[in-house]
This record gives C-alpha cells, structure tokens and sequence, in this order.
C-alpha cells in the first residue's frame, strides 16, 4: 500500500546550518506531495507541497522537489533559525486518504 | 476565521467509560478526518468522511465511532474507552478536489488519556 518514510530524528542544528530531511514514498498512482510542520502544542499546519512530478513547493525558506524517479521529497532549508524548531512531517495523498510519516524532530541553538 | 475547532483539548477517563471528541469546521469543507497521534507512529487515520452522511474506515477505526449529520460537524465517540486510546486526536479538514484531497487543515488537538 501507500506509504512515507522519513529521516527520524531527532536532529540538533546550529543556527544559520543547513538542513536536510529525507523523504522517500511508495504510492500506486499519482500522488500530491506535502511538507506539514507541528510547533509544540499546536496542531500541523501546511508548510508546502507539490502535486506533480519535478515540481518545487517552497515556503519560508524551505524547498523540497517532488523526484518520481526516486520516490523522493526532501526537505531543505539553506539557512536555520531558532524558530524553526519543530517537528516535520512527510505525507503524501491519494484518492481519499493521507499517509503521514513518523515526523522529525528538529532543534535549532543559537 | 476558526477554522477547525476541536473540543475538549485535555480530558482523563478511566477504563470503560465513553466520550465524545467534537469538531467543528467553518470552511465549509467537504472532506473531515480524525488522526491520531502516538510517539514514533506519526499520524494515522481513524475515520474520514467526503460529505455530509457518508463515513469510511482509515487505517485504525476499532474502538472508534462517527456520523456526519452537517457539513460543518464531524464527533468521534469512544464507545468503551481503553489504555490503548490514550494519544493525541487531530481533526482535520479539506476542500474537496477532482484529484485528490488537497491540503488538510488541522485542528489544534485533543490529549486523551485513559486510565
């Protein structure tokens, strides 16, 4: 069936450093590609996404880039702040259903 | 705007008893899910539902009930609450499209605990 697996965690930054989260999936059609962050307490929230193949969803400063011929989505960002900290989640959709992966944790220091 | 509202965000039960876990949406959204969400699972669905009076199974419905009488209201009800459903529940909704779900927009959750 359908599913996302991501880089566990958690992952420990320093401020300005570069981030990368790995995402891979396996799906059996076409599926839309997200990126959702949690901050601690609140519910997901979208960060990007992207519905077809070599599509770049971008937000905030983050990038990841929809690659059918690795079944990848990772997640980028050039520079980190301390407010990034967060979890991240992978999750792909198809048809009536969301695949959601376990989530990264990620700590930005100052 | 409220967006989706989730009703209580903390409540402790003890083994047996039942509840109901509300949520509301004021988008007018088509599509609502219910998640939960345990440590090192990430989110997985329980129920979902693409319109008013129509609900299908996710990936862990047991032990869970719902209905969708209006557009706007999607309850979870745990019938026979058990140690095993203490987590965090995540509603969530979208706008229905030709292709797909499209984004979900969460609630901001509710702590289950069972005892």
């Amino acid at each position: 069936g359908d599913s996302v697996t991501q880089m566990e965690g958690p992952v420990t930054l320093s401020e300005e450093a570069f981030l990368t989260i790995n995402c891979t999936y396996t799906a059996t059609g076409y599926p839309s590609l997200f990126w959702y962050v949690q901050y601690p307490g609140e519910g997901l929230q979208l960060l990007l996404k992207a519905t077809k193949a070599d599509d770049k969803g971008s937000n905030k400063g983050f990038e990841a880039t929809y690659r059918k011929e690795t079944t990848s989505f990772h997640l980028e960002k050039g520079s980190v702040q301390v407010s990034d900290s967060a979890v991240y989640f992978c999750a792909l959709n198809t048809g009536n259903q969301f695949y959601f992966g376990t989530g990264t944790s990620l700590t930005v220091i100052p | 705007n409220a967006g989706v509202t989730q009703t209580p965000k903390f409540q402790v039960l003890k083994t047996g008893q039942s509840m109901t876990l509300q949520c509301a949406q004021d988008m007018n959204h088509e599509y609502m899910s219910w998640y939960r969400q345990d440590p090192g699972m990430g989110l997985r669905l329980i129920h979902y539902s693409v319109g008013a009076g129509i609900t299908d199974q996710g990936e862990v419905p047991n032990g869970y009930n719902v209905s969708r009488s209006t557009t706007e209201d999607f309850p979870l009800r745990l019938l026979s609450a058990a140690p095993s459903q203490t987590s965090v529940y995540f509603c969530a909704s979208s706008a229905s499209r030709d292709r797909g779900i499209g984004e979900l927009f969460f609630g901001e959750g509710s702590r289950l605990t069972v005892l």
